[in-house]
């Protein structure tokens, strides 16, 4: 069974519109992180939250918002999409600790039109 | 701030013969170093961890030993797979920020044919 659930699998959007990615874990994890993966730029890390707070953004545009709403949940709202963000999103979670492995979910791809 | 450089771009091999994929890392801290696997549509996945300086580590056949005098953490393997296509990620993790999580290299696309 999938201990990290990102939903959807596939999203196809409208440029300019807003979208909602979904992340739940079930690993009992403390942190949790977004990475994007395109052709330009593989595995980028996007944000990390510990215990429901931001822990690092890394991502320059303020059109991506993580929202935590429980402590195994970190979603992604992607607002005035255009089409460079067209990528596959990747929730991931661990431990907490430094040095600790970091698990990933199946990514959700994206592609705006 | 933490960086990992590796192999570029596309390796392509014959299936039994080795492979190695350089990883090199650059870090102020003490830190642990990781391989990650990406086959095609798929998630990411551990293959190799190591924050032991001369150690050899192994897991599926491939193997990595970090070496802290060169800041190298290089992953070899002795007879490629046709499984073994996919994307190979080296990264590293500080022991004392966790906040990053993983700083990933570029990657690395291996293709291996019969």
């Amino acid at each position: 069974d999938p201990k990290i659930i990102q939903k959807p699998k596939y999203l196809v959007a409208v440029t300019g519109s807003e979208k909602i990615l979904i992340c739940e874990q079930y690993l009992g994890h403390n942190a949790m992180y977004w990475y994007r993966q395109s052709a330009k730029k593989p595995l980028e890390f996007m944000f990390s939250y510990s215990y429901q707070k931001l822990m690092d953004n890394q991502t320059a545009s303020s059109r991506f918002q993580p929202q935590s709403s429980k402590k195994n949940h970190l979603d992604l709202q992607i607002t005035a999409l255009k089409p460079d963000d067209s990528a596959t999103y990747f929730c991931a979670s661990s431990p907490g600790q430094g040095g600790t492995e970091v698990f990933f979910g199946k990514g959700t791809r994206l592609t705006v039109v | 701030g933490d960086s990992v450089t590796q192999t570029e771009g596309l390796v392509t091999l014959t299936e039994g013969l080795p492979v190695m994929l350089n990883c090199t890392y650059q870090t102020a801290y003490s830190t642990f170093l990781f391989w990650y696997v990406q086959h095609l549509n798929e998630a990411p996945k551990l293959l190799l961890k190591s924050s032991t300086d001369n150690k050899r580590t192994e897991h599926q056949g491939f193997h990595a030993t970090l070496h802290k005098s060169s800041s190298s953490f290089h992953l070899q393997k002795s007879s490629a797979q046709l499984s073994d296509s996919a994307l190979y990620y080296c990264a590293l993790s500080d022991w004392g920020n966790y906040a990053q999580g993983l700083t990933f290299g570029l990657g690395t696309r291996v293709s291996v044919f019969p």
